[in-house]
């Protein structure tokens, strides 16, 4: 049961413009949202987070927007450089007998083109 | 920031062996710890919870006596993969709590041959 699904495999997006990443998730208990970069056979580095209490959340090129209705969070980067290509994870996070957890989704690739 | 460091980076072991994956925080203490293991193209799925002197929780599916996990201190979390097989193989990964957030380590490629 994938509590944190993000659909698109990949997205390709032209150098300069907008980059939409999009994630799902089913959980309703989730309360606190991430998205981490990973390049291959490296580990995840930490992007950007949200709160379940807001709907939005920006860091320079960055910016989340959390969407509680829909249970729907996605992530806005612009503009999108050739250094942002990579696989993009979402990741819900719970707090379970008091230790935090984290659900990942399946990651969606990015390409930035030159 | 707060650096996590998994060492080695990668080993191939042959079947039947035993291989132990380190994970340190470098530069703070870690009470929890965190370790997942990811497939090509997959997600990365939490395999156990690692807390400073108890015993690990294991999610459910994940083998204890095959994935011994020791969390001897504030710094430093073992995992142990016993008599190794070739599904074993895979990408593992570590992270560590620093207030709210998680950092996770380079990764450890297992390579079982």
């Amino acid at each position: 049961d994938q509590q944190v699904k993000q659909n698109s495999p990949s997205l390709s997006v032209q150098e300069g413009r907008i980059s939409i990443l999009n994630c799902d998730y089913t959980n309703s208990m989730f309360d606190y949202f991430l998205w981490y970069k990973k390049y291959p056979a490296e580990g995840p580095t930490f992007l950007i987070s949200i709160s379940s209490i807001k709907d939005k959340n920006e860091d320079g090129r960055f910016t989340v927007f959390l969407n509680k209705s829909a249970k729907h969070l996605s992530l806005h980067i612009v503009p999108s450089q050739p250094g942002d290509s990579a696989v993009y994870f979402c990741a819900a996070s719970t707090q379970i007998q008091g230790a935090q957890k984290l659900v990942f989704g399946q990651g969606t690739r990015l390409t930035i083109n030159p | 920031g707060a650096v996590v460091s998994q060492h080695p980076s990668w080993v191939i072991c042959k079947s039947g062996t035993s291989v132990k994956i380190e994970c340190r925080s470098l530069d703070f203490q870690a009470t929890t710890m965190f370790w997942y293991r990811q497939f090509p193209k997959q997600s990365l799925m939490l395999m156990a919870t690692s807390n400073e002197g108890s015993k690990a929780t294991y999610e459910q599916g994940v083998e204890k006596d095959k994935f011994l996990i020791n969390h001897a201190s504030l710094t430093l979390s073992t995992l142990t993969v016993t008599s190794a097989h070739p599904e074993d193989s895979s990408f593992y990964i570590c992270s560590a709590m620093s207030s709210y957030e998680q950092y996770f380590g380079p990764g450890t490629r297992l390579t079982v041959t």
